[in-house]
């Protein structure tokens, strides 16, 4: 079974400094795909970034870009210019690229200070 | 992606009671997933439930605890039964239109007292 570990439990960055969470995940599949979701106080669950693992290219969204290193298996996700409303719980997740929909696997997930 | 109304967004219970939470989708889906968020923890899928057939459900998990409904392609509901202060946690469901397009409930925050 597919296992994500995220091995920083809080984080805490400077207002428009950048930070960066880490993530590790195991899986024997060669396919799959990665993502960064962010849970605000309200509880809703946002996606932040994917990536997909046939992908060499790291995704990038604004002001969030990974670090994809897919032989090391790592998933780090980097926020620059941190604004205060980056403040939250931060979960990476693993889904299979196998046949139909699969359901996620997450990590246990950092909280992210944004020190004003 | 798809939009998710779930409700309720909260209740405070009485141990021994049950709660059933809905998930109404705005379009047809084929599977829809449902989580518990424990306290200050991560997501744990509870099952799976596709329209036509019985739920799977992941070790831990049992029917006639979480028992779950799939009338349709757009519409769940997670019943927690015969609740215990254990329970109190925060219930999500979800749901996949693309290979990446996952989409969220807003979740039910449940307290058992």
């Amino acid at each position: 079974a597919q296992t994500v570990t995220q091995s920083q439990p809080e984080m805490s960055v400077q207002e428009a400094e950048t930070v960066t969470l880490s993530c590790t995940y195991d899986t024997s599949e060669s396919d799959y795909y990665l993502f960064w979701y962010k849970q605000p106080p309200s509880r809703q669950m946002i996606l932040v970034i994917r990536q997909e693992a046939y992908k060499q290219q790291n995704a990038t969204e604004n002001r969030f870009s990974v670090n994809f290193q897919k032989a090391a298996k790592s998933f780090s996700l980097k926020i620059s210019d941190s604004q205060l409303g980056d403040a939250a719980m931060y979960f990476c997740a693993y889904r299979s690229a196998g046949q139909g929909n699969t359901p996620l696997v997450f990590g246990k997930g950092t909280r992210l200070s944004v020190i004003a | 992606s798809a939009v998710i109304s779930q409700k309720p967004s909260r209740d405070i219970c009485q141990r021994g009671t049950s709660l059933t939470i809905q998930c109404q989708v705005d379009s047809q889906v084929t599977m829809m997933f449902w989580y518990r968020q424990q306290p200050g923890q991560s997501l744990t899928l509870i099952a799976t439930a596709n329209q036509g057939s019985e739920a799977t459900y992941e070790s831990g998990f049992v029917i006639d605890k979480f028992p779950i409904s799939r009338p349709n392609l757009t519409f769940s509901t997670l019943t927690v039964s015969n609740m215990s202060p254990e329970d109190s946690s925060i219930y999500l469901c979800s749901v996949a239109r693309a290979i990446y397009g996952y989409t969220f409930g807003s979740g039910t925050r449940l307290t058992v007292v």
